[in-house]
């Protein structure tokens, strides 16, 4: 199986700051990759699909970028609505795989 | 609006079988893949089963093989995960989740879950 390595783990950060999480895949995974959003208690959303493209109603200041085995989303301002966990998750292959998820906390 | 609404879970003990139903509205539930994906308390995100269109193709982390089942009735806008054999390291929040419509494996929209809790 395909193994997502995120990091870091947690990330504190003010309002307004530039943001960027990593996520590695164990083998190529071309760019079938997508970042989800979790608050506590919901269930998670998904931001990008493809690597780099935004879902409809997902604010511009996400990006993501990447291919084969190195990934990044990127938020370019944070926002106080955007204090949350986030995943990326692989979908190259049928058995899919996420990553641990990094923790974006108020600094 | 899409709606996905899991029902099913609760407190069973271990070696013992529950089953959970997710009814979708909102889409034609008989054009898209469908997928399971579960949340231990505290923990990440973790995939467990997905199932094409018709139901005639279905996909396990290795983890759930032979002891889970998806399934699902298209004529009753419903998706199933039976879990039998159940243990401890099962619990978890237990999300239904529509595949994009592209079918490339992303998922697009999530149900709100429903715990299970595995415990003697």
């Amino acid at each position: 199986d395909i193994q997502m390595t995120q990091s870091p783990s947690t990330l504190s950060a003010s309002v307004g700051d530039r943001v960027t999480i990593t996520c590695r895949a164990s083998q190529s995974i071309s760019t079938w990759l997508a970042w989800y959003q979790q608050k506590p208690g919901k269930a998670p959303k998904v931001l990008m699909y493809k690597a780099s493209n935004l879902e409809s109603g997902v604010p511009s200041r996400f990006s993501g970028s990447g291919s084969g085995t190195e990934f990044t989303l990127t938020i370019s301002s944070l926002q106080p609505d955007d204090f949350a966990t986030y995943y990326c998750q692989q979908y190259n292959s049928y058995s899919l795989t996420f990553g641990g998820g990094t923790k974006v906390e108020i600094k | 609006e899409v709606q996905l609404v899991e029902s099913g879970g609760g407190l069973v003990q271990p070696g013992g079988s529950l089953r959970l139903s997710c009814e979708a509205s909102g889409f034609t539930l008989s054009t898209y893949w469908m997928g399971w994906v579960r949340q231990a308390p505290g923990k990440g995100l973790e995939w467990v089963a997905n199932i094409n269109p018709h139901g005639s193709e279905e996909y396990y982390v290795d983890s759930v093989k032979g002891r889970f089942t998806i399934s699902r009735d298209n004529a009753k806008n419903s998706l199933h995960l039976q879990l039998n054999s159940l243990r401890v390291e099962d619990t978890a929040v237990y999300y239904c989740a529509r595949v994009d419509p592209y079918n490339t494996g992303w998922f697009d929209f999530w149900g709100q879950g429903t715990l299970v809790t595995v415990s003697s």
